[in-house]
């Protein structure tokens, strides 16, 4: 089955400790992408990935860190997290080619307290 | 379900009606505009989309317009069902540029069908 995974789904940390929340796809999509979702602020690009080694930032890259070291995978760390980074964390993968049509996980629910 | 937004825009309809919702975009250099439904604990999930130099363009059930002119876009949907019942983003995307690739999503619109 096409999909995009994301693990944990559901995380709950303390200030400070550095966590990574993993995505994968098995699409063989070239581009990927991470985004948070907020209540009264919707959906905004964190980092994105045209390609393995080809990362970029997004509208709210501060505090994460992405690499793309495999073409299927897209980890997303965060090395000193905040309480202002609690939110719902999804992650995208599509063609090259077809970046309108972008395929997303389950999505991961982060909680700092 | 989690909540994804505040006091957002709401559309109640009765199954089997024509839903419309509506979208007031911001930028005119963008190349492809879309349509993404988001139903409770899931991720947005890929509807439909227009590219900027077409003005309407029909799926199953579904059709798109675009009015340049006024930066507005809409979603049609036909023959509501209860399983449309979710949140519908509009997004924008860049086929090029520093942007390429980037969805920029709008607030969102809340519809719920009701038997």
């Amino acid at each position: 089955e096409a999909q995009v995974t994301q693990n944990p789904r559901y995380l709950i940390t303390v200030t400070g400790k550095k966590l990574t929340v993993t995505c994968s796809q098995n699409m063989n999509h070239e581009y990927m992408s991470w985004y948070r979702q907020d209540p009264g602020l919707g959906l905004r690009q964190i980092y994105y990935s045209m390609n393995v080694e080809v990362t970029d930032k997004g509208d709210v890259p501060e505090g994460y860190k992405v690499s793309r070291k495999e073409k299927r995978n897209f980890p997303l760390i965060l090395e000193s997290p905040s309480p202002n980074q609690t939110s719902l964390y999804f992650c995208a993968s599509s063609f090259r080619g077809a970046s309108y049509e972008q395929y997303f996980g389950p999505g991961t629910r982060l909680t700092v307290t | 379900g989690e909540s994804v937004g505040l006091h957002l825009p709401t559309l109640s309809v009765q199954e089997g009606d024509n839903s419309i919702i509506n979208c007031a975009y911001s930028n005119s250099a963008s190349d492809y505009f879309i349509w993404y439904k988001q139903e409770s604990g899931k991720g947005p999930q890929f509807i439909i989309d227009i590219r900027s130099n077409m003005d309407k363009r029909q799926g199953q059930r579904v059709t798109v317009l675009l009015n340049k002119t006024v930066k507005h876009l809409s979603l049609q949907i036909a023959a509501t069902q209860p399983g449309d019942s979710a949140v519908y983003f509009c997004a924008e995307n860049m086929a090029g540029g520093t942007s390429y690739g980037k969805l920029t999503f709008g607030q969102g619109t809340i519809l719920t069908v009701h038997p």
